[in-house]
């Protein structure tokens, strides 16, 4: 299985702020990596597929990058709607998940 | 527009077998490329990915389950199943089913059903 790893499982972040989040791959996944926001009580929402291709319908402000073995999602301006647990996951093999990151805010 | 419902017991006891229902609409699992799969989470937790299958009938299944596993579809009636038996209270969880697309992330879940196991 190839392991994903992100690093900060959760961080307090101020409403404006510019976000980065990173995830960390055992071995190059050649950008087939999706990330995810999941608010409390819902289904975790697609916002980017192969590293850096944003979802129909999600803000601007979210934007992904990355290759080989690491990759990072970044939002630009943090908004109240947010604040949510991010996932990144891999699909060049079996698919395996980040062990998420939660936004809170300070 | 494409919706995805899961459904199931809700709460089992040790050693029995969950059996899950995905019936979902706005795609077919008869065109290429299209495929659903089950992720579950505890609660807090994170995603697990557990199995899916693809429109024509190839299944893939989490190595660390598999003996536990077993997914299958009814393409005619848009429904997708999956069963594991012999659960414990590890598997307390929501069950999401999703569906993936040629690109083989998941890009539509359902709202998820929870399940709980307790003596």
């Amino acid at each position: 299985d190839i392991q994903m790893t992100q690093s900060s499982s959760s961080f307090s972040v101020s409403l404006g702020d510019r976000v980065t989040i990173t995830c960390k791959a055992s071995e190059d996944i050649y950008n087939r990596l999706a990330w995810y926001q999941q608010k409390p009580g819902n289904a975790p929402r697609l916002l980017i597929s192969g590293a850096t291709s944003l979802e129909t319908g999600v803000p601007s402000r979210f934007s992904g990058s990355g290759s080989g073995k690491d990759y990072t999602l970044s939002i630009t301006s943090l908004q109240t709607e947010d604040v949510a647990t991010y996932y990144c996951q891999q699909y060049w093999s079996t698919p395996t998940f980040g062990g998420g990151t939660k936004l809170e805010i300070k | 527009q494409v919706t995805l419902k899961e459904s199931g017991p809700g709460i089992l006891k040790p050693s029995q077998t969950l059996s899950l229902t995905c019936s979902f609409s706005g795609f077919s699992l008869s065109t290429s490329g299209m495929g659903v799969g089950w992720i579950r989470q505890p609660s807090g937790k994170g995603l697990e990915w557990l199995a899916h299958i693809w429109w024509d009938d190839d299944k893939y299944y989490n190595p660390s389950l598999k003996s536990q596993l077993t997914i299958s579809k009814d393409t005619s009636r848009n429904q997708v199943f999956l069963k594991i038996t012999s659960v414990d209270t590890a598997d307390t969880a929501t069950y999401y089913c999703a569906r993936r697309a040629g690109g083989n992330f998941f890009d539509y879940w359902g709202q998820g059903t929870t399940l709980t196991v307790s003596s």
